[in-house]
C-alpha cells in the first residue's frame, strides 16, 4: 500500500508566520503535488514536482514555495502565512508512466491563520 | 482552456434509488478522466477511471466526447455512498484538474 504522509493533521500560525507543510511518500512516486481544498472550489493545484529538486507552478502558486530536496519529501511553505491561506492543504503522489496516473493523497493538513 | 465542471454541489437521493454525479470537461487533446471520492474522515482516493472501463462499488462512468461528459452512475445507491466526490481530468503528462466536486446524501 502507497502510504503519503503529512507531517501536521492541525496547524494554527499567526498573520506574517512562515509556516512549513512536509508530505512524505514511501513509494518511491516521481511526482509529487500541494493541493488547496475549498468548499465550491474543489482542489486547487497549488505546486507540482515532478522530480527531485524539480518544481512547477500549479493554478495558485502566488504565496507559496516549495522545496523537494529528495525524492521521498516535498514541502509547502507559506513565506508569510496571511488569513486567506486558511484552508485544507492535501498532498499527493503519483509513479510516473502512461498506465499509473492514479494519484495517492495523504491525509490532509487542516491549516488555520490568525 | 482545460477545465472540470460538476454542476450540482449538492445531491440527495433515497436509498436504493439510482444515482447520476454529473461531471463535465474541456480539453482538446484526447481527454483521461478520473472519479475521486472522499468518504467522511478519510482521505481522498481513486474510485474509477475511463481508461480502465470498470465498475466499482456498483459505480460506472462512460466517456461520451460528443457530449464533453464523464457522468458517474449507480443504478442503486447505498448509505454507505454518501461522500464527496470529484471528477477529475489529466491534462498532458503531470497535471490533473479536478471539478468543484458534488456532496452526496443517501437517504435512509
Amino acid at each position: 500500500d502507497v502510504k503519503v504522509t503529512q507531517s501536521s493533521r492541525y496547524l494554527v500560525k499567526r498573520t506574517g508566520e512562515k509556516v512549513f507543510l512536509e508530505c512524505v511518500q514511501d513509494m518511491d512516486h516521481e511526482n509529487m503535488f500541494w493541493y488547496r481544498q475549498d468548499p465550491g472550489l474543489g482542489l486547487r493545484l497549488i505546486y507540482f514536482s515532478y522530480d527531485v529538486k524539480m518544481k512547477e507552478k500549479g493554478d495558485i502558486p502566488e504565496g507559496y514555495s516549495v522545496s523537494r530536496e529528495k525524492k521521498e519529501r516535498f514541502s509547502l511553505i507559506l513565506e508569510s502565512a496571511s488569513t486567506n491561506q486558511t484552508s485544507m492543504y492535501l498532498c499527493a503522489s503519483r509513479v510516473l508512466g502512461v498506465s499509473y496516473n492514479e494519484q495517492f493523497f495523504g491525509p490532509g493538513t487542516r491549516l488555520t491563520v490568525l | 482552456a482545460q477545465r472540470v465542471t460538476q454542476p450540482e454541489k449538492l445531491l440527495s437521493v433515497f436509498k436504493g434509488a439510482p444515482v447520476e454525479l454529473k461531471c463535465n470537461y474541456s480539453y482538446s487533446g484526447s481527454p483521461e478522466l478520473f472519479w475521486y471520492v472522499q468518504y467522511s474522515r478519510q482521505r481522498l482516493q481513486l474510485l474509477l477511471r475511463h481508461i480502465s472501463r470498470e465498475s466499482i462499488k456498483g459505480f460506472t462512468a462512460d466517456l461520451n466526447k460528443g457530449e464533453t461528459s464523464f457522468h458517474l452512475k449507480k443504478p442503486f445507491a447505498q448509505e454507505e455512498d454518501s461522500a464527496m466526490y470529484y471528477c477529475a481530468l489529466m491534462v498532458g503528462n503531470n497535471d490533473m484538474r479536478f471539478g468543484a466536486g458534488t456532496r452526496l446524501t443517501v437517504k435512509p
